[in-house]
């Protein structure tokens, strides 16, 4: 069985403050996929990203970053110098090798404030 | 801009009644998927389709709800009867099936239920 974790529930930041959102996951599968969602005030989930198990190099897309690491079963996001558009709620979500069904974590709730 | 749509944005009923929700997925996408969201159980997978055909619904009450595709363009989730627990949202979603996977889900703007 798949589970994945976010042991945040809500985090509150300053704007231009750096912030990490941890994910935790568990699956048996060998090949696996990991996902983050952002679910902004509008309640449509967007897509952030997606990364293949097999894939361990770090990737930065703009202020957003990802640490995946196999060792310790954990893909966290990191969103360097917050800004008040990043207030969502942050799904991270697994999936088998189809990359089809999404389990998803119960998502952290990101304040920024100016 | 490709998106997809669901009908309606909210609805309010009453136990007992029957609900049905729209989902058009976006063209040229061939898996749909169904997901509820509640603050309780958070995002949870229904159904899917790939290519019209049900490939999973393990996720959905069997004795009350109901997933179809009638046609590549429209994909329906229904709730007969209808019971308070329901209320939540549900999403709909598509995507791209390859045969080396899926790559990415669109998620539609959510129906989001109330059942009295």
């Amino acid at each position: 069985a798949q589970k994945v974790t976010q042991a945040q529930t809500e985090i509150s930041v300053v704007e231009k403050e750096d912030v990490t959102l941890d994910c935790v996951y568990e699956t048996r599968d060998t090949t696996y996929y990991l996902f983050w969602y952002k679910q902004p005030p509008s309640g449509e989930l967007v897509f952030l990203i997606r990364r293949n198990s097999f894939d361990e190099q770090n990737e930065i897309s703009g202020r957003y970053s990802w640490n995946f690491q196999k060792s310790t079963s954990s893909f966290n996001f990191t969103i360097t110098a917050s800004q008040v558009v990043d207030s969502a709620v942050y799904f991270c979500a697994l999936s088998d090798q189809s990359g089809y069904a999404l389990n998803f974590g119960k998502g952290t709730s990101l304040l920024v404030t100016p | 801009d490709a998106r997809v749509t669901q009908t309606p944005r909210h609805k309010v009923t009453e136990m007992g009644q029957e609900v049905t929700m729209r989902c058009q997925p976006i063209l040229g996408h061939n898996t749909v998927f169904w997901y509820r969201q509640t603050m309780m159980q958070g995002l949870e997978l229904l159904a899917y389709f790939r290519n019209r055909a049900p490939l999973d619904d393990s996720g959905m009450p069997k004795d009350r709800f109901s997933a179809e595709m009638p046609d590549a363009t429209l994909a329906t989730l229904k709730i007969q009867p209808s019971e308070p627990r329901d209320s939540a949202v549900y999403f709909c979603a598509s995507g791209l099936g390859l045969a080396g996977g899926l790559d990415e889900q669109f998620f539609g703007p959510g129906t989001r239920l109330t059942v009295l």
